[in-house]
């Protein structure tokens, strides 16, 4: 079945570094893919997405492109702030394989440190 | 805008008792409705899924039921609580983009 593997944590960077979070995936098909983030105590909010191959998906200085030759969809941003201190969930969605419901890495807790 | 709710925000149980949780959705129709569990260190597990009213998927046998009574309402209920249960509940709905859900903040459901 479909599947989602993303590195595990935590992560621990200081203010203004550099952020990779990695993400593959196993799907048949064309999945859409996902990145979530999550607050400490909140719900999930939907961070960025790509539909197809070689789709740049991106919000708040955070960037993942669809990279279907490696099936990847890795999460970068350039400068990380304290408060994007979370856990972030990389995801896809695949109607021929799930009627179009989330499947779930099991997140990287983030820490940004001042 | 649509919003979505969820109650109560916390709840401590004990071991056997009932459980009942509601989450509601504003400014949308026949959404796609998902109650998720997120356990302490863990993922997201899907448990229930609905894609109209009284109409359930279950995604994870267990003791715990889901029912939407209404459009916009949708219920996890438990008749008898283990400690397993504990955990963060989520409820989240799903516009016309396969993929694109939207959460509520969350029940935290513990159980002595």
């Amino acid at each position: 079945g479909d599947s989602v593997t993303q590195m595990e944590g935590p992560v621990t960077l200081s203010e203004e570094a550099f952020l990779t979070i990695n993400c593959t995936y196993t799907a048949t098909g064309y999945p859409s893919l996902f990145w979530y983030v999550q607050y400490p105590g909140e719900g999930l909010q939907l961070l960025l997405k790509a539909t197809k191959a070689d789709d740049k998906g991106s919000n708040k200085g955070f960037e993942a492109t669809y990279r279907k030759e490696t099936t990847s969809f890795h999460l970068e941003k350039g400068s990380v702030q304290v408060s994007d201190s979370a856990v972030y969930f990389c995801a896809l969605a695949n109607y021929g394989g799930s009627q179009g419901n989330l499947i779930f890495g099991k997140g990287t807790k983030l820490s940004v440190k001042p | 805008s649509q919003t979505i709710h969820q109650w109560p925000a916390t709840l401590v149980q004990p071991v056997g008792s009932p459980l009942s949780l509601e989450c509601t959705v504003e400014g949308t129709s026949n959404p796609n409705l998902y109650w998720y569990r997120q356990a302490a260190g863990r993922g997201l597990q899907l448990l229930f899924y609905s894609v109209g009213i009284g109409q359930i998927s279950s995604e994870v046998p267990q003791n715990l039921s889901a029912s939407r009574p209404q459009d916009r309402q949708f219920i996890l209920s438990s008749k008898k609580l283990l400690l397993s249960d504990s955990g963060f509940y989520l409820c989240a709905w799903r516009g016309g983009v396969p993929g694109e859900q939207y959460f509520g903040p969350g029940t935290r459901l513990t159980v002595t």
